[in-house]
């Protein structure tokens, strides 16, 4: 079964900064990799997601995140940190070639200070 | 700790025909639950929310009567999808939440109708 690692509950930049936010996965076929962000009393909220193609994928509101197969990662970045980007990240993955159901990470609680 | 289950994981349905899905957390009590669909290749699309004891608060263009969430009691949320169609076939995913702000998911289940 596939699992998701977020190894950081908490993760604190200074406003204009860069920004990661890590994600380690494990499936036994081809991931299908999720990145989500809740804000307080929100529900979930895509941001991006990697199927194939180009390991860089780019999201919505200036995310983007590294697709790394040989250290299965799926890191979070951001070049310039916002005050508004603080929220709640969630990693998850599906493995497509089993179909099985997609799993998410605890979550990472970003904050980011002006 | 923080599981959340759900069942069934899959069910397959004749078309007109109702039926329930639950969701529990396990090992925390949780004020709210949200439930999620997801569509193939697709990101997660909150459903509704649903607060122990109230009625649930559905996202725009979500058939309330269609989708019928109980949260009767602090681990257990129950979706009922009523004379389903095969456009309603999907995979759905609650999740659950105690006081604070970290939301646990479950493993999903996969709804297929005939």
């Amino acid at each position: 079964a596939q699992s998701v690692a977020q190894p950081e509950d908490q993760v604190n930049v200074a406003e204009g900064n860069p920004l990661t936010v890590k994600c380690t996965y494990s499936v036994s076929g081809n991931p299908y990799l999720f990145w989500y962000v809740q804000y307080p009393n929100r529900g979930l909220q895509f941001l991006l997601k990697y199927i194939t193609g180009d390991n860089l994928v780019k999201g919505s509101y200036g995310f983007e995140a590294e697709f790394n197969k040989s250290q299965t990662s799926f890191h979070l970045k951001k070049p310039s940190a916002l005050v508004s980007d603080s929220a709640l990240y969630f990693c998850a993955v599906r493995d497509l070639d089993n179909n099985n159901d997609m799993r998410f990470g605890a979550g990472t609680r970003l904050t980011v200070k002006p | 700790g923080a599981v959340v289950s759900q069942h069934p994981s899959r069910v397959i349905c004749k078309s007109g025909t109702s039926v329930k899905i639950e969701c529990r957390s396990l090992d925390f009590q949780a004020t709210t639950m949200f439930w999620y669909r997801q569509f193939p290749k697709q990101s997660l699309m909150l459903m509704a929310t649903s607060n122990e004891g109230s009625k649930a608060t559905y996202e725009q263009g979500v058939e309330k009567d269609k989708f019928l969430i109980n949260h009767a009691s602090l681990t257990l949320s129950t979706l009922t999808v009523t004379s389903a169609h095969p456009e309603d076939s999907s995979f759905y995913i609650c999740s659950a939440r105690p006081t604070g702000d970290t939301q646990y998911f479950g493993p999903g289940t996969r709804l297929t109708v005939l």
